[in-house]
């Protein structure tokens, strides 16, 4: 079965870059979408389409690919981004969908 | 604003049924695929299944293959998700998501004896 491989934390101190990678096979040809999880909350998306942001997204939420990478790169990461991340993508054929297996970032 | 509010979630024992319902609001339901997603307990998201915009074509994740069951009803405006042969893995918050852009509260599964 298709997977999607991320790192299982990152740790950033307030204002710097936090980068979060997405690793899978199929990322070349199928779009990345990333969502953002505090906790006892549900999801919400913070990108679309490898790159869009969503109306209300602050624009400190970046998207982007290279190959079979997707990042999700957060530009001054505050306090309040301290969440866990998941990717979201589907195989070749767009029968098989999968979340990668989350990253938690920390910002302190 | 757009709404999606689950229920049906509950205790059941192993190998019973579930239905799961999303009722969906403030938006034209029939314009969007649907997905149910879950989440076990201190655990990652799982996608479960998707269904495009007038039902015609379904998808599952291999762990609930040939149990779970996604339909829709676009004159109710209403998501379902029924679930056959339950195991105790498949304890956890069950999601909809509406083309996985918004996202409901959720609703608990817990199967255990």
């Amino acid at each position: 079965s298709y997977e999607l491989t991320q790192p299982p934390s990152v740790s950033v101190s307030p204002g710097q870059t936090a980068r979060i990678t997405c690793s899978g096979d199929a990322l070349p040809k199928k779009y990345a979408y990333w969502y953002q999880q505090k906790s006892g909350q549900a999801p919400v998306l913070v990108i679309y389409e490898d790159n869009k942001r969503p109306s209300g997204i602050p624009e400190r939420f970046s998207g982007s690919g290279s190959g079979t990478v997707a990042t999700l790169t957060i530009s001054g990461a505050q306090v309040e981004d301290e969440a866990d991340y998941y990717c979201y993508s589907t195989d070749t054929s767009g029968d098989q969908a999968v979340f990668g297996g989350g990253t938690k970032l920390t910002v302190l | 604003e757009e709404q999606l509010v689950e229920s049906g979630g509950g205790l059941v024992q192993p190998g019973g049924s579930l239905r799961l319902s999303c009722a969906a609001s403030g938006f034209i339901f029939s314009n969007y695929w649907m997905s149910w997603v879950r989440q076990a307990p201190g655990k990652g998201l799982e996608w479960v299944a998707n269904i495009n915009q007038d039902g015609s074509e379904k998808s599952y994740a291999d762990p609930v293959q040939g149990r779970f069951t996604i339909s829709r009803d676009n004159a109710k405006n209403f998501l379902y998700l029924q679930m056959d042969s339950l195991r105790a893995e498949d304890t956890a918050v069950y999601y909809c998501a509406s083309s996985l852009s918004d996202w409901g509260q959720g609703t608990l599964v817990t199967v255990s004896s």
